[in-house]
């Protein structure tokens, strides 16, 4: 069984610019969610995709987006990237058939610097 | 009110002592609590989760849950260097489909 994989793990970008991360979800899982962790913060809820359609969103500006593939592969995009969008981005898929919720297991994450 | 609060540390306990981690939560209808420790420059990795209220030990781990006192705790005995990390709690609330995640309390062994 494969794990949760993200890529890239490292990207520079320009403010104003926009970016495209991927997260390959673990076998069998249909669900995907995005987080983004500041520096000394505990991740925050971006958005999950179950199915292709989103599935929940946080307190993230419409220019945070994103899509399901129906591989079950994600990609978050961000558009007119800011400085505060430097953070890790991490990405954890899951099973809610499974029945109660349980703990994510989270990819390595993308760590995005906005300079 | 943040949704889980923790004390953000650092907190240093000598190797092979027990180092006790705190989190309280704000909405009464959480159900799922976990821990997660966190390597510097690393993802967070699920090292507990419980939902009754009590104790759940799993080797040196044991998380504790009150739901009256809205507070789940996480003890490591026998603390090593190696479990020097940044601990994260999460709470799922009920109809939720996220995690909500605290600021991390980092602990430092002193061997």
């Amino acid at each position: 069984e494969t794990g949760v994989t993200q890529s890239p793990t490292h990207l520079i970008k320009t403010r104003g610019q926009q970016v495209t991360l991927r997260c390959s979800s673990q076998s069998g899982h249909n669900t995907v969610s995005w987080y983004q962790q500041a520096l000394g913060q505990g991740p925050q809820f971006i958005f999950q995709y179950y199915r292709e359609e989103e599935n929940g969103r946080g307190n993230f500006p419409p220019r945070f987006s994103g899509l399901q593939f129906p591989n079950y592969s994600s990609e978050l995009n961000v558009n007119a990237l800011e400085l505060d969008d430097s953070a890790l981005y991490l990405c954890a898929s899951s099973d809610p058939s499974r029945g109660e919720i349980y703990g994510y297991t989270f990819g390595s994450g993308t760590r995005l610097t906005v300079v | 009110q943040k949704e889980v609060e923790q004390n953000s540390g650092p907190l240093s306990v000598p190797e092979g002592a027990i180092a006790s981690l705190n989190c309280t939560y704000s909405d009464r209808g959480s159900q799922s609590f976990f821990w997660y420790r966190q390597y510097s420059g690393k993802s967070p990795e699920l090292i507990m989760s419980i939902y009754s209220n009590g104790d759940k030990e799993d080797g040196r781990f044991t998380a504790q849950l009150n739901k009256a006192s809205q507070y789940v705790s996480l003890l490591i005995r026998d603390s090593q260097p190696s479990d020097s990390a940044t601990y994260l709690c999460a709470v799922n609330k009920g109809g939720a489909n996220n995690l909500f995640f605290g600021t991390g309390t980092r602990l430092t062994v002193i061997p």
